[in-house]
C-alpha cells in the first residue's frame, strides 16, 4: 500500500523552513527519500534504516520514527535549488522494492 | 562511467504495436527496476531483478513483461501497447535493497 506523503505542495520563501511528512500503514524496514526536478529522473536523498534515526544531507535532515511507521523530511534556511517533488519510498522487512508516495511538490521563490 | 541509460528517450505508438525499451547500468549493480510515472503522480513498480537471469513483479506488472540476460541490462515490452500505458518509464539499478540511480527516462506514447 502506497505511503500517504503530506503535505502536497509547500511554496516558501528563500531562508525558509519546510516538514514533508510520510506515513504508511503497515510496518517498515526503511525509509528512502528522493527529490526529482522538474524533468529530470529522481535523485536519491538519503535512506533511514532505524526507528528514531536522523540522518543528514547538507541542510535537508529526516527522522523515522519505526514505531509509527512515519518519517519526516526537514529542509532548513530552503535554497532556491531545493525546489523540486520530493517523494519518499517504504519498504518493508520481507521485500526487495520500494513503495513510493505520491510526492510533495515544494517551490522555493526569491 | 554513463551511469543508467534508457533507450529510446521518445517514442510514439499505435494501440496494439509492440515495442522494448532498453537501460543499460555500468555500474556492476544487481538490483535493477523499472517504473512507471503518470502526470503528477509518484513512481510505480512494474518489474524488477535481484540479479541476472532472475526477474520479479511489481505493483503494476500487467501489459508488461521484462527480461535480464546480462547483468548490465534489463529489458521492457510491451506486446500490445494500449492508451492507458502512456506515461514516462524509468529504469533504475542498485548495488542490494537501497540506494538507487535512476536513468533519464522515456517517455511513451500511446495513440
Amino acid at each position: 500500500q502506497q505511503p500517504v506523503q503530506s503535505p502536497q505542495a509547500v511554496i516558501l520563501r528563500e531562508g525558509e523552513d519546510a516538514v514533508i511528512n510520510c506515513s504508511s500503514s503497515k510496518a517498515l524496514y526503511s525509509v528512502h527519500w528522493y527529490r526529482q526536478k522538474h524533468g529530470e529522473a529522481p535523485v536519491f536523498l538519503m535512506i533511514l534504516l532505524k526507528g528514531g534515526e536522523q540522518k543528514g544531507h547538507e541542510k535537508i535532515s529526516a527522522s523515522f520514527n519505526e514505531k509509527k511507521q512515519q518519517s519526516s523530511l526537514y529542509l532548513t534556511a530552503s535554497q532556491l535549488s531545493y525546489s523540486g517533488t520530493y517523494f519518499c519510498g517504504t519498504d518493508r522487512p520481507a521485500g526487495n522494492m520500494l513503495t513510493f508516495g505520491g510526492g510533495t511538490r515544494l517551490m522555493v521563490k526569491p | 562511467n554513463a551511469g543508467v541509460t534508457q533507450t529510446p528517450k521518445f517514442r510514439v505508438l499505435k494501440t496494439g504495436q509492440s515495442m522494448t525499451l532498453l537501460c543499460a547500468q555500468d555500474m556492476n549493480h544487481e538490483y535493477m527496476y523499472w517504473y512507471r510515472q503518470d502526470p503528477g503522480m509518484g513512481l510505480r513498480l512494474i518489474h524488477y531483478s535481484v540479479g541476472e537471469g532472475t526477474t520479479a513483479k511489481g505493483e503494476v506488472p500487467d501489459g508488461y513483461n521484462v527480461s535480464r540476460l546480462k547483468k548490465q541490462n534489463f529489458l521492457l515490452g510491451l506486446e500490445s501497447a494500449a492508451p492507458s500505458q502512456t506515461s514516462v518509464y524509468f529504469c533504475a539499478s542498485s548495488w542490494t535493497r537501497y540506494e538507487q540511480y535512476f536513468g533519464p527516462g522515456t517517455r511513451l506514447t500511446v495513440t
